[in-house]
């Protein structure tokens, strides 16, 4: 099956800014821009931090955005604060005419 | 406002299966699909399936193919995932969560812990 791919950890300190990549070759991710990120902190319900490659649900902080070129999407999160040490996972589509869905393996956030 | 509240934690043993239950709560329960998703200990999360609890439409992800089987109950706004023949390796937690079309899994239930063990 294709693969999101994620880097496996990223690190920052308070303040600083991150980005996160995800890679994938699946038409409906290189060809639209219907990526979603999650913010996953350990014992709790993942949550919703972007839909569309780079739009804010209500509630979201501005501190985290998201982008998208081709087969590469991007979550950057700035002013890192010790809350924001989770692991983050993208998600997309896994085909065309399907709502089957895909995560990426995800990717542990350090706030040293 | 949307809710998603699931049963229990649940002990099984291999071979045995499992049902969790997720109820809905705040939106027009057969205009969303549900979908499945867990994390098993030290793992990412994995995608397991759909359903829509109008139509009754349902996907599997191919690993799960004649082990999971979803299921609604619109009179009582809930849905069900059953997972039989259970092994350790089915150890984790599984979520249930509102599908939406560009925000893929909108809302999310507090998550079900399954554990597999004799």
């Amino acid at each position: 099956q294709s693969a999101l791919t994620q880097p496996a950890s990223v690190s920052g300190s308070p303040g600083q800014s991150v980005t996160i990549s995800c890679t994938g070759t699946i038409t409906t991710f290189t060809t639209y821009n219907l990526v979603s990120w999650y913010q996953h902190h350990p014992g709790k319900a993942p949550k919703l931090i972007i839909s569309e490659a780079n739009k804010r649900p209500s509630g979201i902080s501005d501190r985290f955005s998201g982008s998208k070129s081709g087969a590469t999407a991007s979550l950057t999160i700035s002013g890192l604060q010790a809350e924001d040490e989770a692991v983050y996972y993208c998600c997309s589509y896994a085909d065309t005419d399907s709502f089957d869905k895909l995560f990426g393996g995800g990717t542990y956030l350090a706030v040293l | 406002q949307v809710q998603l509240v699931q049963s229990g934690a649940e002990m099984k043993k291999p071979g045995a299966s499992v049902r969790v239950s997720c109820k809905a709560s705040g939106y027009t329960f057969g205009t969303s699909d549900i979908n499945w998703v867990r994390q098993a200990t030290g793992q990412g999360l994995e995608w397991m399936g759909w359903m829509n609890p109008d139509s009754g439409d349902a996907s599997y992800a191919r690993k799960f193919h004649g082990r999971l089987s979803m299921s609604t109950n619109t009179s009582i706004t809930t849905a069900f995932m059953d997972l039989s023949s259970l092994t350790s390796e089915d150890t984790a937690i599984y979520y249930c969560s509102r599908g939406a079309w560009l925000e893929l899994l909108d809302y999310w239930g507090q998550g079900t812990l399954v554990t597999v063990s004799s």
